[in-house]
């Protein structure tokens, strides 16, 4: 079973230019989560879709960062503009069924590293 | 608000030594509870999980955790450590219903010395 896929692994950017990162969660994964670690600290939840839809969004910030999920399989995060802050890797998981913990096991890809200079 | 306290940031042990890494958290009810590994330019891979009945639960890689209601913990355990042990650690709660919101702990770096 292929496992979540994550692209690209490392970005280089300046400050105040855009970047996006793309994610394809497992076949048949109705959830999926973007994660930000930043070094040091544990995974923050940015953003959960159900499906196409957004579950929970609370801690993304929403005036430079957006996230999509068309047609429920793969999603894209972006940040426009990035600041040095957002300096992280980006941690994109999926998990099978949201209703069920006992089968909410979160697989997580390798990461997307974001530098902003 | 749920959370998770991991105090111990770095931890260093003798191979073949065993490990305890510890873990509190707070929820209101009974909560749903992970270990995760991290080994150095990966993903978080799940090493055991806490749902209900036995309160010792067994992983992968000989980890076992053991649930303890009364002190809110949920410490990691390894009885002989091998030198490819060395990762970051990542415990994690998520409520028992519901859309699951997993929250992390800040990690602990276990560094193994020969």
């Amino acid at each position: 079973e292929a496992g979540v896929a994550q692209s690209p692994r490392y970005k280089i950017i300046e400050k105040r230019q855009s970047v996006a990162f793309w994610c394809n969660p497992i076949s048949g994964h109705a959830t999926l989560y973007w994660y930000q670690q930043i070094l040091g600290q544990g995974p923050k939840l940015l953003i959960q879709f159900q499906n196409n839809g957004v579950v929970d969004d609370s801690q993304l910030p929403k005036d430079r960062f957006s996230a999509e999920r068309l047609k429920g399989v793969d999603s894209t995060l972006k940040i426009q503009p990035a600041k040095l802050e957002d300096s992280a890797v980006y941690l994109c998981a999926s998990s099978l069924r949201r209703t069920r913990p006992d089968s909410g096991e979160l697989f997580f890809g390798e990461g997307s590293r974001l530098t902003v200079l | 608000a749920q959370s998770v306290t991991q105090p111990d940031i770095h931890i260093t042990v003798s191979e073949g030594a065993s490990l305890e890494l510890r873990c509190n958290y707070s929820y209101g009810a009974t909560p749903y509870l992970f270990w995760y590994v991290q080994s150095p330019g990966q993903g978080l891979q799940l090493l055991l999980k806490y749902f209900s009945g036995d309160t010792l639960v067994q992983g992968i890689k000989g980890f076992e955790a053991e649930f303890k209601r009364s002190q809110s913990s949920f410490n990691l355990r390894k009885p002989s450590v091998h030198w490819s042990d060395a990762a970051e650690y990542f415990c994690a709660v998520g409520p028992s219903g519901g859309y699951q919101k997993v929250t992390f702990g800040i990690g602990t770096k276990l560094q193994v010395i020969p």
